[in-house]
């Protein structure tokens, strides 16, 4: 089945400091690819998505781009705000099994 | 208007009881899904239906029964209730499961077994 792996959290960083989340991820066919957010006590949201190779999914400064060479979606934001502090998991979706398999999740601190 | 909702938001309980969690979606979504999430923010599928079927039924207790009375609603009916249930469970709904589309999440509910 299809399966997601995520760097080791947590991690910390210090306001406009440079982020890197790396993930791959295993899947038949031709999967889409999410990163979502859940901030402290909500649920999750989408942050942003790719549906095919090469594309690039982009919202609130956090960009990733679907590397299918590498099976990657690494997540990145040039400049961290405090405000993203939050825990935030790579997701695949295939259509042949129509579930959305998540990665372990990575927590994120952001200091002032 | 909050397109999935999901009651209660809080939910505590002592062993050997039955519960309920109620879900429901605005979006005209055709799939709906119960997802669970543990201690270390793991998220697990449970079940997913389309259009009131079920479709994915994962390795679950089967203390766990969901009910889908219609595409808008899916419920997730928990029986004898044990400590290991404790979790955070989210309900979510996607326009068409095998289109590759994102999943829309709900708020969670938080079932504490004591």
């Amino acid at each position: 089945g299809d399966s997601v792996t995520q760097m080791e959290g947590p991690v910390t960083l210090s306001e406009e400091a440079f982020l890197t989340i790396n993930c791959t991820y295993t899947a038949t066919g031709y999967p889409s690819l999410f990163w979502y957010v859940q901030y402290p006590g909500e649920g999750l949201q989408l942050l942003l998505k790719a549906t095919k190779a090469d594309d690039k999914g982009s919202n609130k400064g956090f960009e990733a781009t679907y590397r299918k060479e590498t099976t990657s979606f690494h997540l990145e934001k040039g400049s961290v705000q405090v405000s993203d502090s939050a825990v935030y998991f790579c997701a695949v979706i295939t259509g042949a099994n129509s579930k959305l398999t998540f990665g372990k999740g990575i927590t994120l601190s952001v200091r002032p | 208007d909050t397109a999935v909702s999901q009651t209660p938001k809080y939910l505590v309980t002592q062993m050997g009881n039955d519960k309920s969690i109620k879900c429901e979606q605005n979006l005209g979504h055709d799939t709906m899904y119960w997802y669970k999430q543990d201690s270390k923010k793991f998220l697990k599928i449970m079940f997913s239906y389309n259009n009131k079927e079920l479709i994915i039924n994962e390795t679950v207790p089967n203390r766990f029964s969901p009910k889908s009375p219609d595409k808008a609603h899916l419920n997730l009916h928990i029986n004898s209730l044990e400590l290991g249930d404790s979790a955070v469970y989210f309900c979510a709904s996607s326009p068409q499961g095998n289109m590759n589309t994102e999943a829309f999440f709900g708020q969670g509910t938080r079932l504490t077994v004591v």
